[in-house]
């Protein structure tokens, strides 16, 4: 059965840093583009980042751009968001998703991980 | 960049009723609009993708239409299971993306 498992959530202050992984089971990894996608408290789905199969290229949202680094390790099944400079506005339930070739929907999420921005 | 609105923002519906959610967006995206689904506390699952297909499991009940800039999802027959929040994302390639619309909470009335 094909899975995604989020981890390396957690309570941090303002300015740190965290990174987040996805660990990838039960399809082929290395297949797949891949996604971060974020949901602040009571609020909607907001696109993070994207990164293609190979590692490159990769996209961000605005609100990722310059302090967020997507990447992955395809030999160990692994997608990776490291977050610098992270703000109260960060905080947030991540997920990561599986993206479908051609349609680009995202066809596979894990259960997400809590990120708490605050002091 | 293109922008999306969803709409509505809330509903309010009973078991049995015909629902139906619209996202806009502010240019042509052809037909690559989908459709998810979230329950309360649980991930995203996807309900619909290309604006018309369906994803193994996903039932009959549920089904998507238009393109270029108007999409619709239509629930025939609502279930207990169906109220949730329901979410339509864009995926043509260009900025910003692959980004959300705001959501549809689905209630019971």
């Amino acid at each position: 059965e094909a899975q995604l498992e989020e981890s390396g959530g957690g309570l941090v202050q303002p300015g740190r840093s965290l990174r987040l992984s996805c660990a990838a089971s039960g399809f082929v990894f290395s297949s797949h583009e891949m996604s971060w996608v974020r949901q602040a408290p009571g609020k909607g789905l907001e696109w993070v980042a994207y990164i293609s199969e190979t590692g490159s290229p990769v996209r961000y949202a605005d609100s990722a751009e310059g302090r967020f680094t997507i990447s992955r390790d395809n030999a160990k099944n692994s997608l990776f968001l490291q977050m610098h400079d992270l703000r109260g506005e960060d905080t947030a339930v991540y997920y990561c998703a599986r993206e479908k070739e051609v349609t680009g929907d995202f066809d596979l999420w894990g259960p997400g991980t809590l990120v708490t921005v605050s002091s | 960049d293109i922008q999306m609105i969803q709409s509505p923002s809330s509903l309010s519906a009973s078991v049995g009723d015909r629902v139906t959610i619209t996202c806009r967006t502010s240019q042509s995206i052809k037909t690559y609009l989908n459709w998810y689904q979230q329950k309360r506390g649980e991930a995203p699952k996807l309900l619909i993708y290309a604006t018309y297909s369906l994803p193994r499991g996903v039932p009959s009940r549920f089904s998507g239409s238009g393109s270029g800039t108007d999409f619709t999802l239509t629930i025939s027959s609502l279930q207990l299971e169906d109220f949730a929040t329901y979410y339509c994302q864009q995926t043509f390639s260009t900025p910003p993306w692959y980004i959300f619309g705001q959501g549809t909470r689905l209630e019971i009335k």
